[in-house]
C-alpha cells in the first residue's frame, strides 16, 4: 500500500515550457486535490476534483489544467510554464475530510 | 483579513516545556477544523481532528471556540521530536473550501 504517490519528485523548467505532474493514490479514494506552496504564503489549493471524470478549480487555479480519467489518478498540467510556478507541488487525496498527501514534487522554472 | 491567520513563529521552548498555538478563521460558516504537521522538506500530515467538544491524543489537545472563532493546539512535555510546522486547516463549503494557514513553526530545545 503505497498511499499517494507523485512523479517527478524534481523538475527544472525553462519558461515557456510544459509538463505534466502526475499524482496516484491506491486507497480507492473519491476526492483529490492538487496544492501548491510557497514560503510565507501556506498552501493554496490549486485544482480538486470529487470524483473520476470531475474537476473543479481552487483558490489559483489560472495557468494550470487538470485531469481525473482514472480515480486513483490525478495529473496536474502546466501548459506554459512561468517563473511564478515556481513552487513546492503537492497532490492530496482523501476519503471524506481528512487529507493524505504525496510527498511532492519541486518545480524550478527558469 | 486572511482567511486562516497563524503566528507562524518561530516558538522556541526547552524539552518538557507546554506550548500553545491559537489559530483564527474568518469565515463564521466554517465546517470543520484540523491540525496537520509538517515536518521540513517533507508533506503535512493529520495530526488531529478539532471538534466542538474538545480532542485529546496523548500529550496533544485541540480546542475549538466558536463565539471567537479560534482553534488551538497545546503540547505538553514537549519532545526534540515534536519540532515542526504545524498547519491550522478549516473547511467551509463542503468540499469546495480547503484552506491552510502558513503554519506556526515549533522547535524543541534541549
Amino acid at each position: 500500500n503505497a498511499g499517494v504517490t507523485q512523479t517527478p519528485k524534481f523538475r527544472v523548467l525553462k519558461t515557456g515550457q510544459s509538463m505534466t505532474l502526475l499524482c496516484a493514490q491506491d486507497m480507492n479514494h473519491e476526492y483529490m486535490y492538487w496544492y501548491r506552496q510557497d514560503p510565507g504564503m501556506g498552501l493554496r489549493l490549486i485544482h480538486y476534483s470529487v470524483g473520476e471524470g470531475t474537476t473543479a478549480k481552487g483558490e489559483v487555479p489560472d495557468g494550470y489544467n487538470v485531469s481525473r480519467l482514472k480515480k486513483q489518478n490525478f495529473l496536474l498540467g502546466l501548459e506554459s510554464a512561468a517563473p511564478s510556478q515556481t513552487s513546492v507541488y503537492f497532490c492530496a487525496s482523501s476519503p471524506n475530510y481528512e487529507q493524505y498527501f504525496g510527498p511532492g514534487t519541486r518545480l524550478t522554472v527558469t | 483579513r486572511k482567511e486562516v491567520e497563524q503566528d507562524p513563529g518561530p516558538f522556541n521552548v526547552p524539552e518538557g516545556a507546554t506550548v500553545a498555538f491559537n489559530c483564527t478563521y474568518s469565515n463564521s460558516a466554517s465546517q470543520s477544523f484540523f491540525w496537520y504537521r509538517q515536518d521540513c522538506r517533507k508533506e503535512p500530515k493529520l495530526l488531529m481532528s478539532v471538534y466542538s467538544s474538545g480532542n485529546e491524543d496523548g500529550r496533544f489537545t485541540a480546542q475549538l471556540n466558536r463565539a471567537s472563532q479560534y482553534i488551538s493546539l497545546l503540547i505538553r512535555d514537549s519532545k526534540l521530536s515534536d519540532s515542526a510546522t504545524y498547519l491550522c486547516v478549516v473547511l467551509s463549503g463542503g468540499y469546495q473550501k480547503v484552506t491552510f494557514g502558513i503554519g506556526t513553526k515549533l522547535q524543541v530545545i534541549p
